[in-house]
């Protein structure tokens, strides 16, 4: 099955720099790429994925890079503001096949002023 | 479409009691997942449903531990008997397969006294 391993497990940053956290898969048959966003007490969000078929995605300040031939993908965030604090999560999948949704371990980003 | 409904929020119960939790997927999707958080362990997937069918059981701890849809729209989650490190918020998830982005639920942050 899929394996996913996230780094770092913590990161902190001041507010205004960039945050970049990194994953890699160990399927190769992996085709969506969603990263998750967990505040404090809250639910997993979903606020970036990408698909196979595409090397870089942005939204705004959050952008997702994928590296299909090395089998890793990274999430950047720019400017980092205080409400960027939470724990993120990338994940790996293949699509069609049930989709069984795999986290890596979470990163717990902290942004200080 | 109010999104995914677990039940209930919080859940205190004294060990070897059983317990159910449950879930309400969003209509329409026919992926359902089930997942538990702890510091230690992250997010752990440890079953999936698709079209109501369990796809990968492989991350349910132990026989306490079962999971059943009986149709489209609700799924329960039991635990029987429980113990105390069955404590831990335990989330369930939803997607429509083909499109993969999975939505989670509050989450039942269950204790196990």
């Amino acid at each position: 099955g899929e394996n996913v391993e996230q780094h770092p497990s913590t990161l902190s940053v001041q507010e205004g720099d960039s945050a970049v956290i990194k994953c890699t898969y160990s399927d190769s048959a992996s085709n969506y790429f969603p990263w998750y966003k967990q505040e404090l007490g809250k639910r997993p969000q979903l606020i970036i994925d990408i698909r196979s078929n595409v090397g870089e995605k942005k939204d705004q300040r959050i952008a997702v890079t994928l590296n299909k031939t090395a089998k890793h993908f990274s999430l950047h965030i720019t400017e980092t503001q205080p409400e960027d604090s939470a724990v993120y999560f990338c994940a790996a999948i293949t699509t069609g096949g049930g989709n069984k949704l795999t986290f890596g371990t979470g990163t717990q980003l902290k942004v200080e002023l | 479409d109010a999104g995914v409904i677990q039940s209930p929020r919080h859940e205190v119960t004294e060990m070897g009691q059983e317990v159910t939790l449950r879930c309400k997927p969003i209509s329409g999707h026919n992926s359902l997942f089930w997942y538990r958080q702890t510091m230690m362990r992250g997010l752990e997937l440890l079953i999936y449903f698709n079209n109501n069918v369990p796809i990968d059981d492989s991350g349910m701890p132990e026989d306490r531990f079962s999971a059943k849809m009986p149709n489209a729209s609700f799924s329960t989650l039991k635990i029987q008997p429980s113990e105390p490190r069955d404590s831990a918020v335990y989330f369930c998830a939803s997607s429509l397969a083909i499109r993969a982005e999975a939505f989670f639920g509050q989450g039942t942050r269950l204790t196990v006294v």
